[in-house]
């Protein structure tokens, strides 16, 4: 069964600091990532997702994730954090639910970005 | 398009009573799904729907039920309400092709007393 690991809880850093939050996922096919940022009393939003192609992935805000298949890890960075990144992320991997798509999400626990002035 | 929209946005429920959870998505999206996030166990996945009168389990269903008798709509149920269902639900809707990614609603914050 597929599974995401994320193994910090909570990271605090500096604004303009760099940031680097890590996700392992289990997952027997080829799998679709997805990093998502939650503000405080929000839904989620969408950062950036990987399906193939350059392991590279660019999203919004900023942000990029690296994915190492070697590894089993999807790693969300960001070279300088703003006070505005203060949020909860979750990284998710997707399985098909039927032929002809669909998916099916399976979150990490999250980690919670506390920026510091 | 005003996307995917929850009501209520907080309720707070005795245990016993029920209630239903509205979502509606205005994007012709063909799959929904339910969440319930609880502190530090990040979402699970409650129900989904794969299109208008179609629904499956997901991981956590036991206590909820769901329909979907329309592309738009997709509430949840709750029956007979407990402490263990206080949560924060979300629906989630997607076009449908495992490249694609789930948009959110706000979510729904719920207490049971």
């Amino acid at each position: 069964a597929q599974s995401v690991t994320q193994p910090d809880i909570h990271i605090t850093v500096s604004e303009g600091a760099s940031l680097e939050l890590r996700c392992n996922y289990s997952y027997g096919a080829t799998p679709y990532l997805f990093w998502y940022v939650q503000s405080p009393g929000q839904g989620l939003q969408l950062l950036l997702k990987y399906f193939s192609g350059d392991t590279l992935v660019q999203g919004i805000k900023g942000f990029e994730a690296e994915f190492k298949r070697s590894q089993s890890s999807f790693n969300l960075r960001k070279p300088s954090v703003h006070w505005s990144d203060a949020a909860e992320y979750f990284c998710a991997v997707a399985t098909s639910i039927l032929t002809g798509g669909g998916n099916k999400l399976t979150f990490g626990t999250g980690t919670q970005l506390k920026v510091e002035l | 398009n005003a996307g995917v929209t929850q009501t209520p946005k907080f309720r707070i429920l005795k245990i016993g009573q029920s209630m239903t959870l509205q979502c509606t998505q205005d994007m012709n999206h063909n799959y929904m799904y339910w969440y319930r996030q609880d502190p530090g166990m990040g979402l699970k996945l409650i129900y989904y729907s794969v299109g208008a009168g179609i629904t499956d389990k997901g991981e956590v269903p036991n206590g909820y039920n769901v329909s979907r008798s329309t592309t738009e709509d997709f509430p949840l149920r709750l029956e007979l309400a407990a402490p263990s269902q206080t949560s924060v639900y979300f629906c989630a809707s997607i076009h449908g092709t495992v490249y694609n990614e789930q948009f959110f609603g706000p979510g729904t914050r719920l207490t049971v007393l």
